[in-house]
């Protein structure tokens, strides 16, 4: 059964760094892998769909890196900002459409 | 496009009623996902749809929940009877299959079940 994690649960820092969340998952038999932003009280925006033949996908100050052996993910954000705080969910389509990690909650502190 | 539509936004019934949650899925998607979010557990999918045939409804907590898709611009959720531990938020996505395309999800459905 396919797990996803992702670390760190939350994270607060500074506007204008750059940062990277995590994502961990289980099975690496996977088309592809998923992040979106969740804002409180929302439903889930998209922001990056990697393709299990890819590598990375980037838009904008946003880029996500996928190590399919390894079964890891990483979303950069560049130069964040206040408006990038939100939960950000990692998910995988596998066998199972859309397995989700927990998420990462982010403040960017201005 | 609108988006995923899904009605009510909210929902308060007392326990042991009937609930019925409605999805209008982007027009051209053929895969309509329904999902739950709760606190402890996260989100969980419940059941999808591909071509309104129901594929996989092993996430489905038990008996009392049941979905439909009539046609391509229409889902429904039902709980009967709801309880209590029911209460969470209701997501409804679609794409344009279930394994390639990303998934576009509607704004959800917020149900407190007292």
């Amino acid at each position: 059964k396919q797990e996803v994690t992702q670390i760190p649960a939350a994270l607060s820092v500074p506007e204008g760094e750059n940062l990277v969340l995590n994502c961990s998952f289980t099975d690496s038999a996977i088309y592809n892998l998923q992040w979106f932003r969740q804002d409180p009280g929302k439903g889930l925006t998209s922001l990056l769909l990697i393709q299990s033949s890819q590598r990375e996908q980037t838009s904008g100050r946003l880029n996500a890196s996928l190590d399919k052996s390894s079964g890891r993910s990483t979303l950069y954000i560049a130069a964040s900002q206040p408006g990038d705080s939100a939960t950000y969910l990692c998910a995988v389509t596998g066998n199972t459409p859309l397995v989700f990690g927990k998420g990462t909650r982010l403040s960017v502190i201005a | 496009d609108a988006g995923v539509i899904q009605s009510p936004r909210h929902e308060v019934t007392e326990m042991g009623q009937e609930v019925t949650l409605r999805c209008k899925p982007i027009s051209g998607h053929n895969s309509l996902f329904w999902y739950r979010q709760t606190m402890m557990r996260g989100l969980e999918l419940l059941i999808y749809f591909n071509n309104n045939v129901p594929i996989d409804d092993s996430g489905m907590p038990e008996d009392r929940f049941s979905a439909k898709m009539p046609n391509a611009s229409f889902s429904t959720l039902k709980i009967q009877p709801s309880e209590p531990r029911d209460s969470a938020v209701y997501f409804c996505a679609s794409s344009f299959d279930r394994s390639s395309y990303e998934q576009y999800f509607g704004p959800g459905t917020r149900l407190t079940v007292t």
